[in-house]
């Protein structure tokens, strides 16, 4: 079974600022299987991101994801107040831990 | 407009059943992949089950077995059937739809299952 390790388990930033989260594959994927959620509480998860770099229908272009083999990607160009939620990758079954974005 | 709708769930003594429901719209639930996914309070995110297009179905080890996963087309909706239900089913409990390469685009709202004596 594919493990993944995201990292940081939080990251504290102010709005503005560019947010970089990890996600880490404990052996080489595919990358048309990776997509990245956004989840906030009370709320159901949102696709961000499919095919490891396809932004989802109505994402604003502030997100991006990026990588291949064992080390993904997702930037957020410049933090809005309503992007600070938990984050989590996606690999088929799998999911990772999570990103806890919380504001600074 | 395109929407899952859930409903079902709530408090059950462990050994117990429950049945969950998800109501499409907008689509067919004939036609897609349909999954179901939960979040234990405080955790992460886990897939529980996906039923194919086709029929065929698949379980995640902690709940194959118990769970059982099916739709119904002149309804248009999704179900997960879950018996001998575990404290650690304690959950919220989301159906979605899957996109190529297994993304989830579509969630239900959620709902909660919680397993206690």
């Amino acid at each position: 079974e594919i493990v993944l390790t995201q990292s940081p388990g939080t990251l504290s930033l102010s709005p503005g600022e560019r947010a970089t989260l990890s996600c880490r594959a404990s052996q080489s994927v595919d990358s048309s299987f990776i997509a990245w959620y956004q989840k906030k509480p009370g709320r159901p998860p949102r696709l961000l991101i499919s095919e490891a770099s396809t932004r989802a229908t109505g994402i604003p272009d502030r997100f991006s994801g990026s990588g291949s083999g064992t080390d993904f990607t997702l930037t957020i160009s410049r933090l809005e107040p309503e992007d600070f939620a938990v984050y989590y990758c996606q690999q088929r079954r799998n999911f990772g831990q999570g990103t806890n974005l919380e504001i600074k | 407009e395109v929407q899952l709708v859930q409903s079902g769930g709530g408090l059950v003594q462990p050994g117990g059943s429950l049945r969950l429901s998800c109501a499409a719209s907008g689509f067919s639930v004939s036609s897609n992949y349909l999954s179901w996914v939960r979040q234990a309070p405080g955790k992460g995110l886990e897939w529980v089950s996906v039923l194919y297009s086709g029929g065929t179905t698949y379980y995640s080890a902690s709940v194959k077995g118990r769970f059982t996963i099916s739709r119904d087309t002149s309804r248009n909706t999704l179900y997960l059937q879950m018996n001998n239900l575990r404290q650690d089913d304690t959950a919220e409990y989301y159906c979605t739809r899957n996109l190529a390469y297994e993304a989830y685009d579509l969630w239900g709202q959620g709902t909660m299952v919680a397993v206690s004596s």
